[in-house]
């Protein structure tokens, strides 16, 4: 079955202290992995899309990683407006290229 | 280039009432997605269209939610007769084609009591 898992559920920092969220997916065929940012009230802000293993993209203080069974979002250095939750989904070739989701990470940034 | 629209933003009823939903997708985007999303959790596929056709509804609820797109652009869906369980953010999201990348609205809150 394919699944997306997303850790931890929560993360809190210090502003300026780096980490990384990690997103685990188990799919017969991959065809994309998204994040998503979400803040409270709002829908899903898109950020990245990736297609391969070994590929990276990076926005402003983000940086997105995917290898074949996980992804990792590496934030560096965050602010406080950092603050959301970041979801990440599954696009599959042989499901419509619907999205499976994860759960999310509620990520605040203590200034 | 204007987002995806969603009205209302709010809404509180009573269980076993009616409510509906409206969207309107980015100009030029095929498909059309309506998302259940329940705190905590990450959204969940009620119904995909492309242009006016669904492509996919196995997971809507059909003896109480319902949903069209006439003329391939803005879409409803409807919730009738209401549940507690029903209360949670209605997404809608559209991409130009199904495959490419989704751009959601800023939701709609429902609240059943």
């Amino acid at each position: 079955e394919d699944q997306v898992t997303q850790s931890p559920e929560a993360l809190r920092l210090q502003e300026g202290e780096s980490s990384s969220l990690n997103c685990s997916y188990t799919v017969s065929g991959l065809r994309g992995l998204f994040w998503y940012r979400q803040d409270p009230g709002k829908g899903p802000e898109f950020l990245f899309t990736l297609y391969s293993a070994g590929e990276e993209k990076e926005k402003e203080r983000l940086k997105a990683t995917l290898t074949k069974k996980e992804s990792f979002l590496h934030i560096t250095a965050p602010k406080p407006e950092d603050s959301a939750t970041y979801l990440c989904a599954v696009q599959a070739t042989d499901s419509n290229y619907q999205l499976i989701w994860g759960a999310g990470t509620k990520l605040i940034i203590k200034p | 280039e204007a987002g995806v629209a969603q009205s209302p933003r709010y809404k509180i009823i009573e269980k076993r009432q009616s409510v509906a939903f409206w969207c309107n997708p980015i100009s030029g985007h095929a498909t059309l997605y309506w998302y259940q999303q329940i705190l905590g959790q990450g959204p969940k596929l009620l119904i995909q269209f492309q242009n006016n056709g669904v492509v996919d509804d196995s997971q809507l609820p059909k003896d109480r939610f319902s949903a069209e797109r006439l003329k391939g652009v803005d879409s409803t869906l409807k919730i009738q007769p209401a549940k507690l369980e029903d209360s949670a953010v209605y997404l809608c999201a559209s991409s130009l084609a199904y495959q490419e990348t989704q751009y959601f609205g800023p939701g709609t809150r429902l609240l059943v009591l």
